[in-house]
């Protein structure tokens, strides 16, 4: 089975500062995909990026970027010129291509950052 | 842009009382999941459902749960006897298998 690994389980930074989340997952899989979520207050899931395994560069959105380390099965979430809006519970995702039908996403416990004025 | 919603946003029952989450996946998706998030703690799935069964569950969902389809759009989780220990986010989530899973906002479901 898949894991997925956050060791921080808070964080904060200041607004308008840098700051990364790390994820570490264990897998033989070769292809896959992942993910993170972000969970306001509102707790509605939001996809905030994703990674396809195959590509060795890093996705970026916007403020978001990933450093994504293949081989040391590393996935880290780097946000930039942090917003208020910003604060939010983050999951760290894995997901495997399935054609059946089963479980193929994992996640992690989470990292609650805080964005400080 | 497609969404997947699910109903009601929050349900209050007592125990031992019958409940029905439902959800509405994105339409031209075929993969659907439930899976659930206790206040603060890490989220848990649930079951996955492919081809009008289910392919997968966790050792969560025991005899209690039950999910269906059952006409073509809506995906429902039916828990039967309610316990104190149920009470978390429900989430419902879809995708075609080889993307991201798009998630619902979610229900909060409270067992008094």
């Amino acid at each position: 089975a898949q894991t997925v690994t956050q060791s921080q389980p808070e964080m904060s930074v200041q607004e308008a500062e840098t700051v990364t989340l790390s994820c570490t997952y264990d897998t033989s899989e070769n292809n896959y995909y992942l993910f993170w979520y972000k969970q306001p207050p509102s707790r509605q899931m939001i996809l905030v990026i994703r990674q396809e395994a195959y590509k060795q560069q890093n996705a970026t959105e916007n403020r978001f970027s990933v450093n994504f380390q293949k081989a040391a099965k590393s996935f880290s979430l780097k946000i930039s010129d942090s917003q208020l809006g910003d604060t939010a519970m983050y999951f760290c995702a894995f997901m495997k291509p399935d054609q059946t039908g089963a479980n193929n996403l994992f996640f992690g416990t989470g990292t609650r950052l805080t964005v400080i004025p | 842009e497609p969404e997947v919603t699910q109903t009601p946003s929050h349900q209050v029952t007592q125990m031992g009382q019958e409940v029905i989450l439902r959800c509405v996946p994105i339409s031209n998706h075929l993969y659907f999941y439930w899976y659930r998030q206790i206040l603060g703690q890490k989220v848990e799935f649930l079951v996955s459902f492919y081809n009008n069964e289910i392919s997968e569950k966790s050792e969560i969902f025991d005899d209690q749960f039950s999910v269906e389809r059952p006409d073509g759009s809506n995906f429902t989780l039916k828990i039967r006897s309610t316990k104190l220990e149920d009470s978390a986010m429900y989430f419902c989530a879809s995708c075609t298998g080889n993307t991201e899973a798009f998630f619902g906002q979610g229900t909060r479901l409270t067992v008094v």
